[in-house]
């Protein structure tokens, strides 16, 4: 089965451009979460969308960060304006369904490494 | 809520040594937990996870981790380290309200010398 794909890899953009990043989970998988690290700190949450619905999204950052998934199918999101505290690798994750899909664990993307200049 | 906790942020072992990456966590409630292993420019890869049950967990290429619920502890080991076994391991527990989502430790460096 193909794995979760996450584009671009990387993406450098100025200060206040706006950048968007995409996620297709695997096939079939309810559940769909991005994260985000900071250089050399924890992997933070972000938020969790289970199909179309955001379940979860306590962890976005601030009104800058929109993310959605049209259809229950792919994810997008957006950074506009982007900030310099913006750069990090953003990863995506994707799980089959359950509570929260975290019985089964996480696949994850290989992430987008984004630096805001 | 949960938090873990990943004490040291780089481990060096020579190769054939022991692996041990020590996790702590918390938890108010029976905590699923999980181990993930970045290899570079690659994604995290799911290594084990305890969720109930046996409290030694074994996962790929060797690794393998016990749930100590009094120490609150779920350190991996690996009997004997290999080159390829270089990379970031993360240690997880998942929430157990809200959107139960997983929270992540800052991840332990492993580099092995030959």
């Amino acid at each position: 089965e193909a794995g979760v794909t996450q584009f671009p890899s990387h993406s450098v953009i100025e200060k206040g451009q706006t950048v968007t990043l995409r996620c297709d989970p695997i096939s079939g998988h309810d559940n769909l979460y991005w994260y985000r690290r900071v250089m050399g700190k924890e992997i933070k949450f972000l938020l969790h969308f289970v199909k179309e619905s955001k379940q979860d999204e306590s962890g976005m950052p601030n009104n800058r960060f929109l993310a959605e998934r049209t259809g229950g199918t792919y994810s997008t999101l957006k950074v506009q304006p982007a900030e310099l505290e913006d750069s990090g690798v953003y990863f995506c994750a994707s799980s089959q369904a359950g509570q929260g899909g975290g019985d089964y664990g996480y696949t994850f993307g290989s992430g987008t490494r984004l630096t805001v200049v | 809520a949960q938090s873990v906790t990943q004490l040291g942020s780089h481990v060096s072992v020579s190769e054939g040594a022991l692996v041990l990456l020590r996790c702590n966590y918390s938890s108010s409630v029976p905590p699923y937990l999980f181990w993930y292993v970045q290899y570079p420019n690659q994604g995290l890869q799911l290594l084990l996870k305890y969720t109930t049950g046996a409290t030694l967990v074994k996962g790929i290429n060797g690794f393998e981790a016990e749930f100590k619920k009094s120490e609150t502890s779920f350190h991996l080991t690996k009997p004997s380290a290999h080159m390829s076994d270089a990379a970031e391991y993360f240690c997880a527990v998942r929430t157990n309200t809200g959107g139960f989502k997983t929270i992540f430790g800052a991840g332990t460096r492993l580099f092995v010398k030959a």
